[in-house]
């Protein structure tokens, strides 16, 4: 079974547009994030959850919009897409947000290209 | 601010040399380390951390990192490189306290390439 998975693994779509990428993680954490990878390969933080409860949002753009339905999904919805958002979106999680001696668990991560 | 470099983007080594990709921290709290490996098209998967205790730290696939709190460095080494080890290295912190949010700081990543 995979750990963190995430939904699609490849998205295309035109500038413009409304897309969702989705994510589920099946060991039992409380806590989930996005990160996103640019061309130049730098991971950079954009949401935390922890139990459903937004608790890190690192000055992104009000058009990414995060839910959590429960705290073993996290999904991120881009309204209005944009060239520059093209990149890799990573959803990670961990046992919890004050456990910081604990390891992230990664997806495999959605390339997302804004055409 | 908190920040982590990785001074290399790019180190080479042949195969069946020992290795090293360095890292260096900047942060205002007491630190835990971390060291990912993302192999091309696969998401980052985790190689060791140092918490506290040993300086020296052993993870997965034969990877070893040394914390030097004087020098705030924590470089990954491994003493026989693998071609099968070539790959992008990612060193990472997270700060432990009050307002921990438990979030990942980087590293710009360094890629490996071993060499038959």
């Amino acid at each position: 079974d995979t750990a963190v998975s995430q939904t699609p693994k490849y998205l295309v779509t035109q500038m413009g547009n409304d897309k969702s990428i989705k994510c589920e993680q099946n060991l039992g954490h409380d806590t989930m994030y996005w990160y996103k990878q640019d061309s130049k390969k730098f991971l950079k933080i954009m949401f935390s959850y922890n139990n459903k409860e937004l608790i890190i949002n690192e000055t992104v753009p009000n058009r990414f919009s995060p839910k959590s339905p429960d705290k073993a999904h996290l999904n991120l919805h881009i309204n209005s897409l944009e060239l520059g958002d093209s990149a890799v979106y990573f959803c990670a999680s961990n046992p919890g947000s004050n456990r910081a001696n604990t390891e992230a668990f990664f997806g495999q991560g959605t390339r997302l290209t804004v055409v | 601010a908190q920040s982590v470099a990785q001074p290399e983007d790019q180190v080479n080594v042949a195969e069946g040399n020992p290795l090293t990709v360095k890292c260096t921290y900047s942060v205002s709290g007491n630190p835990y380390l971390f060291w990912y490996v993302q192999y091309p098209n696969r998401g980052l998967q985790f190689l060791l951390k140092y918490i506290t205790g040993d300086n020296l730290v052993k993870g997965s696939y034969g990877f070893e990192a040394e914390f030097n709190k004087s020098q705030t460095s924590f470089h990954l080494k491994k003493p026989s490189a693998l071609v099968s080890d070539s790959a992008l290295y990612f060193c990472a912190v997270r700060i432990h306290g009050s307002s921990n949010t438990g979030k990942l700081i980087f590293g710009q990543g360094t890629t490996l390439q071993v060499k038959p």
